[in-house]
């Protein structure tokens, strides 16, 4: 069964752009998470989507902002990025909501802003 | 609010020898305990996973035990090899996360093995 994919693996945007990034979850797993993880900091909740709802939201700034497809794929948005948002970022999904189902993590989108 | 201490934040051994990493955490309530590796610039992988009213678990070289009255748990990685360099993490499962999700990280331990 293939594991969770995200992608690009990298990117490199200038302050003030915005991006884009992709999560596709495992085969029939419902719920996706998203991350951020920085040097020092751990990983961070973002968001959670479960059947294409929001499900819960982490204490970020309205500049992040995610959506779930139908397919339960996954998008992550960041607009007028900052320096400090260069981090590497996360998803993991699970079969369901709640917490004895075990998450997967992909590997990652590192984001560098210059 | 709910938070997840990790000791050593760092710890460098000699291939071969045996570690132990400390988890403490105030997850109130708390659903279950998971471990965490996670190398360099990759996404972290379960180690084990824990409910209240399991004392140890586990998986392979790795061993886990949980202490829920003291709140409490550690890792314990026997006969080290250099693939075991990495983080790992130690996250909490809580029903109500809020803000902090359901899973509550710490912010892990970095372990170097040395040949």
């Amino acid at each position: 069964k293939a594991g969770v994919t995200q992608t690009p693996r990298y990117l490199i945007k200038t302050r003030g752009q915005q991006v884009t990034l992709s999560c596709s979850p495992i085969s029939g797993h419902r719920s996706v998470s998203w991350y951020q993880q920085t040097p020092g900091q751990g990983l961070q909740f973002l968001f959670e989507y479960f059947s294409e709802t929001q499900r819960n939201k982490g204490n970020f700034p309205g500049r992040f902002s995610g959506r779930q497809f139908s397919n339960s794929r996954s998008e992550m948005n960041v607009s007028t990025l900052e320096l400090g948002d260069s981090a590497l970022y996360l998803c993991a999904s699970s079969v369901d909501r709640g917490m004895t189902y075990e998450q997967y993590f992909g590997p990652g989108t590192r984001l560098t802003v210059t | 609010k709910n938070q997840v201490e990790q000791s050593p934040q760092s710890l460098i051994i000699l291939e071969g020898k045996n570690c132990t990493l400390q988890c403490n955490y105030t997850v109130s309530p708390f659903s279950n305990l998971r471990w965490y590796k996670q190398d360099t610039g990759r996404g972290p992988v379960s180690l084990t996973i824990m409910t209240f009213s399991e004392n140890t678990k586990s998986n392979g070289r790795y061993t886990a035990t949980l202490d829920a009255d003291t709140k409490q748990s550690s890792l314990h990685i026997t006969a080290s090899q250099l693939s075991d360099s990495a983080s790992y993490i130690c996250v909490v499962s809580a029903p109500y996360g809020g803000s902090q999700g359901n899973l509550i990280f710490g912010k892990g331990t970095k372990l170097s093995v040395k040949p």
